[in-house]
């Protein structure tokens, strides 16, 4: 079975900060990875999806992410974080076997400090 | 194009009762989603449909949760009995449902049950 880590739970960061995010999963077979975002009061949406190609994935708002196959990891990035950019950020994994069954990470939330 | 909707969006019940929760997915998406998120933990699948039919249940609780999507469309989620363990956001999401889409998933407001 697919497992997710997200190793850090709760990231303090001051406006312009740059932010990175770290997620590593177990299955080392084909893997489409995921970053979904929960602002405050609001549903959780997609940040940015990797499939095949350029591992180094753009998403809404300036973030990035990069799939690095050798160290099962896809962290997500953004150079400049804003106070909007608080929210908390889930990194998810499709399990193999079809059927887009995901298994989601921990979560991580970010506070951005005016 | 109307997002996933579900209701109610609050829920307080005493332990030993029971529950039902609502969504709607978005029109036309065949794979609909049941997750559990407990405070500080991540979404966990209960139950996936595609179409009308399940395709995993393997976490879901069967002995006080079921679940049903009659005609593939709405689905259902229902606790009886509740357990205090039982509080939690219930989110619903939907997807296309094929591969070209890549498994993205959207997700509703959720709906945040309380067990006394």
């Amino acid at each position: 079975a697919q497992s997710v880590s997200q190793h850090n739970h709760h990231v303090i960061l001051s406006e312009a900060a740059s932010l990175e995010l770290g997620c590593n999963y177990s299955y080392g077979g084909t893997v489409n990875l995921f970053w979904y975002v929960q602002y405050p009061g609001q549903h959780l949406q997609l940040l940015l999806k990797y499939f095949s190609g350029d591992p180094l994935v753009k998403g809404i708002k300036g973030f990035e992410a990069e799939f690095i196959k050798s160290k099962f990891s896809f962290n997500l990035r953004k150079p400049s974080v804003q106070w909007s950019d608080t929210a908390e950020y889930f990194c998810a994994v499709p399990n193999s076997g079809g059927y887009q069954k995901v298994t989601f990470g921990i979560g991580t939330k970010l506070q951005v400090i005016p | 194009e109307a997002g996933v909707a579900q209701s109610p969006r609050y829920k307080i019940i005493e332990k030993r009762q029971s529950v039902a929760f609502w969504c709607n997915p978005i029109s036309g998406h065949a794979t609909l989603y049941w997750y559990q998120q407990i405070l500080g933990q991540g979404p966990k699948l209960l139950i996936q449909f595609q179409n009308n039919g399940v395709v995993d249940d393997s976490q879901l609780p069967k002995d006080r949760f079921s679940a049903e999507r009659l005609k593939g469309v709405d689905s259902t989620l229902k606790i009886q009995p509740a357990k205090l363990e039982d509080s939690a956001v219930y989110l619903c999401a939907s997807s296309l449902g094929n591969s070209i889409a890549g498994h993205e998933q959207y997700f509703g407001p959720g709906t945040r049950l309380t067990v006394t």
